[in-house]
C-alpha cells in the first residue's frame, strides 16, 4: 500500500504570492501517476494536475505540478481569491489507490 | 452538461444498510471504470473502491472490504455502492467519479450525504 504524505498541513498566504505544496509517496509511483486535486466545501474535488506535471483541461497557467519517484510539488504561482481551498495529491497507479491528507491553502 | 448525480444518501443506524446510486447524463460511464471516494466530516478524502468498466473487476478498502460491493448496470448507464453493517466511522459524503483511461478522474458527482448514527 502507498502511503501519501502531505505539507505543510496548513499554508497562509496573501493573494498574489506563490504556494508550494509537497506530497511524498512511501514508495516510487510507477509511471509517475500522480494527481492533484483541488477541493472546496460543498463542491465536487476538482482536477488540476495528472500524470504529475500535465495540467487538466481548463486549469488556469498559473498552476503547475513537477516531481517524480517519490517527491511530488505543486505551485501556484499566484494566488488567486478562488484559490483558497484544500489540495490533495492522489496516486491511482496502484490499488489500493491513495489521497495524501491534505493542504489547506488559507488568507493571511 | 455532463453530470453524476449520486442519490440514496441517508440517516441509518449503526448496524444497517444503504445503497447508493450514482447515475451519469451527459457523459457515458460505460466504457470507464468507477470509483467512489468518501470525506468523513473533518476528514480528507479516502478511495472506497473500484470497478472496470465490464464489472468484472472489483477493488475496495481495507476499511470497507467485506462490508461494502461496488457493482454497476451499464445499460442504465448507473453505478452502485451496497454499504452493509454500518458502523459510525462509515458517516461521510460519498462521492462516484469516473476513472478516465489512464485512472485519474475529471467528472466528479457531488457527493451524498450518509450519516450512521442511533
Amino acid at each position: 500500500e502507498i502511503v501519501l504524505t502531505q505539507s505543510p498541513g496548513t499554508l497562509s498566504l496573501s493573494p498574489g504570492e506563490r504556494a508550494t505544496l509537497s506530497c511524498r509517496a512511501s514508495q516510487s509511483l510507477s509511471d509517475t501517476y500522480l494527481a492533484w486535486y483541488q477541493h472546496k466545501p460543498g463542491q465536487a474535488p476538482r482536477l488540476l494536475i495528472y500524470s504529475a506535471s500535465s495540467r487538466a483541461t481548463g486549469i488556469p497557467d498559473r498552476f503547475s505540478g513537477s516531481g517524480s519517484g517519490t517527491d511530488f510539488t505543486l505551485t501556484i504561482s499566484r494566488l488567486e481569491p478562488e484559490d483558497f481551498a484544500v489540495y490533495y495529491c492522489h496516486q491511482y497507479g496502484n490499488s489500493p489507490y491513495s489521497f495524501g491528507p491534505g493542504t489547506q491553502v488559507d488568507v493571511k | 452538461q455532463v453530470l453524476l448525480v449520486e442519490s440514496g444518501g441517508d440517516v441509518v443506524q449503526p448496524g444497517r444498510s444503504l445503497r447508493l446510486t450514482c447515475t451519469a447524463s451527459g457523459i457515458t460511464i460505460t466504457s470507464y471504470a468507477m470509483n467512489w471516494v468518501r470525506q468523513a466530516p473533518g476528514k480528507g478524502l479516502e478511495w472506497v473502491a473500484t470497478i472496470s468498466y465490464d464489472g468484472n473487476i472489483k477493488s475496495y478498502a481495507e476499511s470497507v472490504k467485506g462490508r461494502f460491493t461496488i457493482s454497476r448496470d451499464n445499460s442504465k448507464n448507473t453505478l452502485y455502492l451496497q454499504l452493509n453493517s454500518l458502523s459510525a466511522d462509515d458517516s461521510a459524503v460519498y462521492y462516484c467519479a469516473r476513472r478516465d483511461s489512464w485512472g485519474y478522474s475529471v467528472y466528479w458527482g457531488q457527493g451524498a450525504l450518509v450519516t450512521v448514527s442511533s
